[in-house]
């Protein structure tokens, strides 16, 4: 499978863990996103690299939130003092930078409930 | 604020119907759009996008309407089948921000046998 893929696809913490998800984009791409959704809503953009870097994050990302994609490969989202407020989808997508930047593949998700 | 957003939470539609999903959208200087279908437990799928110097592109099955006065865009799709039972998000990609969607709501079509 070449496809985007994210571990784990389910985590049920305790409020005040701390948790970390992984996402594995498609190998050719060089940019990836990571995305929350909630129960109704569309996906909301948390933040972005391209290749290693960091160029955007969104105000939604706290500062108990923080990403790296250390090697421009695979990246990971860490929340800190999980609140119950943290419970979503978190969606990963990879896509080439440029003209085809549209083109976003997302994986299938890590569910969060913090109880 | 800007948002892109839909104009109905659900849809239902017999099978072998045509269906029609609508999206609004608030930013005037928005200049690409994309479909995405999204089936329970799994991410977005990309569906068919849509230029702003276009008012219409057909995919297999699939037509996207933009209304560039009215700040509207729909989704057609044809021959409904119970595989097209999903969530449908209209999104604005932000070409200047990194290439970061803006996504609506989102419609339910559930598609009866």
């Amino acid at each position: 499978d070449t496809g985007v893929s994210q571990d784990p696809r389910h985590k049920i913490t305790k409020r005040g863990q701390n948790v970390t998800f992984r996402c594995d984009p498609i190998s050719e791409h060089n940019r990836l996103y990571w995305y929350r959704q909630t129960l109704g809503q569309g996906p909301e953009f948390l933040t972005y690299f391209q290749n290693e870097a960091q160029l955007e994050k969104s105000r939604l990302l706290s500062d108990r939130f923080s990403a790296e994609r250390p090697k421009g490969s695979f990246s990971t989202l860490e929340i800190q003092r999980t609140e119950q407020g943290d419970s979503a989808m978190y969606l990963c997508a990879s896509s080439f930078a440029g003209p085809t930047a549209y083109e976003q593949y997302f994986g299938p998700g890590t569910r969060l409930t913090v109880t | 604020g800007e948002s892109v957003g839909l104009h109905l939470p659900t849809l239902s539609v017999q099978e072998g119907d045509n269906s029609i999903i609508n999206c609004a959208y608030s930013n005037s200087a928005s200049d690409y759009f994309i479909w995405y279908k999204q089936e329970s437990g799994k991410g977005p799928q990309f569906i068919i996008d849509i230029r702003s110097n276009m008012d219409k592109r057909q995919g297999q099955r699939v037509t996207v309407l933009l209304n560039k006065t009215v700040k509207h865009l729909s989704l057609q799709i044809a021959a409904t089948q119970p595989g097209d039972s999903a969530v449908y998000f209209c999104a604005e990609i932000r070409y200047n921000q990194g290439g970061k969607l803006i996504f609506g709501q989102g419609t339910e079509l559930s598609v009866k046998p």
